[in-house]
């Protein structure tokens, strides 16, 4: 079965800082690749997500993230971070050889910006 | 936003009493999906739906049933609500034309607490 790991599971910054949330996924064929994230109260929202092409990949306010498929990672960055990006990111991933149209979600990164 | 609605939106209730969570959407999407999310664990997939009155489990099926009579609405059971069922229970929707279009909406998520 998928399985994906988010090896940071609290990261606190200062703004300004640069951010780079880790992810790696088990299975090795063909995927699908999402990072989420949850603001304090709010349901999920799709940051960026990758299907094919370019492995770097740019989303909303500014986040990147780029696809090795050499290291099975998809690694999210932000260059600079401000306070309102405090919220929980989660990388999912979905294989698309099996298991129907299901996501595997990792556990979640929270992250703190502080001014 | 995609139109999906949740309802109750915050629920509380005994031991070993039945709770039903609805899901409803406006998007006319194929597939539909239950997920819990517990700190430490991020989100497991309770059952999905890829089609009306087709349902299959996730990863965390156990004492949870589902139905889907209609396109627009999804059913989670909770047959006899256990404390370990307290979570927060979150709704999800994709369009799958195509086997790469994996992208998952939320739904703003239900609160329930068993006690």
């Amino acid at each position: 079965a998928q399985s994906v790991s988010q090896h940071n599971h609290h990261v606190i910054l200062s703004e300004a800082a640069s951010l780079e949330l880790g992810c790696n996924y088990s299975y090795g064929g063909t995927v699908n690749l999402f990072w989420y994230v949850q603001y304090p109260g709010q349901h999920l929202q799709l940051l960026l997500k990758y299907f094919s092409g370019d492995p770097l990949v740019k989303g909303i306010k500014g986040f990147e993230a780029e696809f090795i498929k050499s290291k099975f990672s998809f690694n999210l960055r932000k260059p600079s971070v401000q306070w309102s990006d405090t919220a929980e990111y989660f990388c999912a991933v979905n294989s698309l050889t099996g298991g129907g149209n299901k996501l595997t979600f990792g556990t979640g990164t929270q992250l703190k910006v502080e001014l | 936003d995609a139109g999906i609605t949740q309802s109750p939106r915050h629920k509380v209730t005994e031991t070993g009493t039945p709770v039903t969570l609805r899901c409803h959407q406006t998007e006319n999407h194929r597939y539909m999906y239950w997920y819990r999310q517990d700190p430490g664990h991020g989100l497991r997939l309770i059952h999905y739906s890829y089609g009306v009155k087709d349902t299959d489990k996730g990863e965390v099926s156990d004492g949870y049933s589902v139905s889907r009579s209609k396109t627009e609405d999804f059913l989670l059971t909770l047959e006899s609500a256990t404390s370990s069922q307290t979570s927060v229970y979150f709704c999800a929707i994709s369009n799958t034309a195509a086997r790469s279009y994996n992208e998952q909406f939320f739904g703003p998520g239900t609160r329930l607490t068993v006690l």
